[in-house]
């Protein structure tokens, strides 16, 4: 039973280049969330997903960061013309159903570095 | 505004008892939860209090009080394995879960 799989575990990009990190959830789950973690911190929530909707991107900053759950395959945080402050551990969740009371399972991360 | 507060370190010794505390002011609230992350690796889940009281699940329980917006997270015999961040988070609506920067647990000899 594959949990919250993420890809790549480390991505390594130049300033100006564009980031794609990928989240696949666990099987049965639709809803899928997106977290950042700079070191030393907590996570902080960016989008909320389900299939081909986003319901809440509050956590999103306004440029750059771009995510979405298609249909057909994983769910992909797009982040355009990196900067060096992008670098950070970006989270994925994923739960059943938009029962708040469920926990979200995580992903193990991505981590991003901008050199 | 939205505000979760927890210790930023602790230390305890191999075999003892340690509570760490974690107080919340959020615009809603439908359950608190527990997580441990070590170093990198994904947060796990360790609990869920929605109601006023103790969940308690083998060495590790947790205590809400509503009223007070205040939570705290209790490991027993503890194991050098448990060191470990341990972060505080609060569902705050349907669609958004609140993290607080964690608390970082070094478990000495």
């Amino acid at each position: 039973n594959a949990g919250v799989m993420q890809n790549p575990r480390h991505l390594v990009r130049r300033r100006g280049q564009e980031a794609r990190l990928r989240c696949s959830p666990m099987k049965g789950h639709s809803h899928v969330y997106w977290y950042r973690q700079l070191p030393e911190e907590g996570l902080k929530f960016m989008v909320y997903l389900q299939k081909e909707n986003i319901i809440d991107e509050s956590g999103m900053p306004k440029e750059r960061f771009s995510a979405e759950f298609p249909k057909e395959g994983p769910s992909i945080l797009r982040i355009q013309q990196v900067v060096r402050g992008d670098s950070a551990a970006y989270f994925c969740a994923s739960s059943p159903d938009r029962n708040q009371y469920q926990p979200q399972h995580f992903g193990d991360g991505t981590r991003l570095s901008i050199l | 505004g939205q505000n979760i507060d927890q210790p930023t370190e602790m230390t305890a010794t191999e075999g003892a008892i340690v509570q760490i505390n974690c107080t919340y002011q959020t615009s809603g609230f439908n359950g608190l939860f527990w997580y441990q992350q070590h170093a990198g690796e994904a947060p796990t889940f360790l609990s869920y209090n929605v109601l006023d009281g103790l969940e308690e699940k083998g060495r590790f329980s947790s205590f809400l009080s509503r009223s007070k917006g205040y939570s705290y997270l209790l490991l027993k015999e503890l194991q050098m394995k448990d060191s470990a961040s341990y972060l505080c988070a609060v569902s705050s609506s349907a669609s958004k879960i609140i993290f607080g920067s964690g608390t970082r647990l070094s478990i000495r000899p």
